[in-house]
């Protein structure tokens, strides 16, 4: 099976632009999962979606990010506009639903490449 | 709040030697599950392993083993005879029950493994 697909691996923008990064979770799983990492915050919870539907976006920084799930194998994750300080990698993960029997072990959230953002 | 604590910030250790990795936790929780991840300089997160609390159950996975011990609220990882491809920076985390009954993934930050030939 594949993985957890990110595109693209690396983006270099400059600062008020929009950004645009995309996740293919792993196909059956019911839970996607934004994530940022940075050296000063390591690797911090944005939002994630259960059955595409938005649950928890308290992590997320400020209103210039927003993410969605228009289907159970797409997200994004957009910032408009960025700034400097939003450069970090930001990983997409996904699971299977609590308590689900077979295949691998409920909760356990599996990575996507990350999406490394530069904003100049 | 849940807290994991990963103390050592960097190791260097010589190929074949034994390596200890340490976590510690933090959790009111009664249930909860331990996760490690390894992230090789690559970028990407690998999942290593997951335990639930009420499993204290050493495991070993090759040359990986982990050392759950709730008394002490760690959950040590160790390679044996590590190896250079074993360089990387290795996550611990820690569940947390959200209000929404799911558990999110609370994550220490990490050690970073340096294994040189």
């Amino acid at each position: 099976d594949a993985g957890v697909i990110q595109s693209p691996r690396h983006e270099v923008t400059e600062m008020g632009q929009e950004v645009t990064l995309r996740c293919k979770p792993i196909s059956g799983h019911d839970y996607l999962f934004w994530y940022r990492q940075t050296m000063m915050r390591g690797l911090e919870l944005l939002i994630y979606f259960n059955n595409n539907v938005p649950i928890d976006d308290s992590g997320m920084p400020e209103d210039r990010f927003s993410a969605k799930m228009p289907n159970a194998s797409f997200s994004t994750l957009k910032i408009q506009p960025s700034e400097p300080r939003d450069s970090a990698v930001y990983f997409c993960a996904s699971s299977l639903a609590p308590g689900t029997s077979g295949g691998s072990p409920p909760d356990t959230q599996y990575f996507g490449p990350g999406t490394r953002l530069t904003v100049l | 709040a849940q807290k994991v604590t990963q103390a050592q910030t960097e190791i260097s250790v010589v190929e074949k030697e034994d390596v200890t990795l340490d976590c510690v936790y933090e959790t009111r929780d009664t249930t909860y599950y331990l996760f490690w991840y390894k992230q090789p300089p690559s970028g990407e997160l690998v999942f290593l392993i997951r335990r639930n609390s009420f499993d204290e159950q050493n495991e070993i996975s090759g040359r990986y083993s982990w050392n759950f011990q709730k008394s002490t609220s760690s959950f040590n990882f160790t390679i044996t005879a590590s190896q250079v491809v074993d360089s990387a920076v290795y996550f611990c985390a820690l569940s947390e029950k959200l209000y929404t009954g799911f558990q999110k993934l609370v994550f220490g930050t990490g050690t970073r493994l340096l294994v040189s030939p």
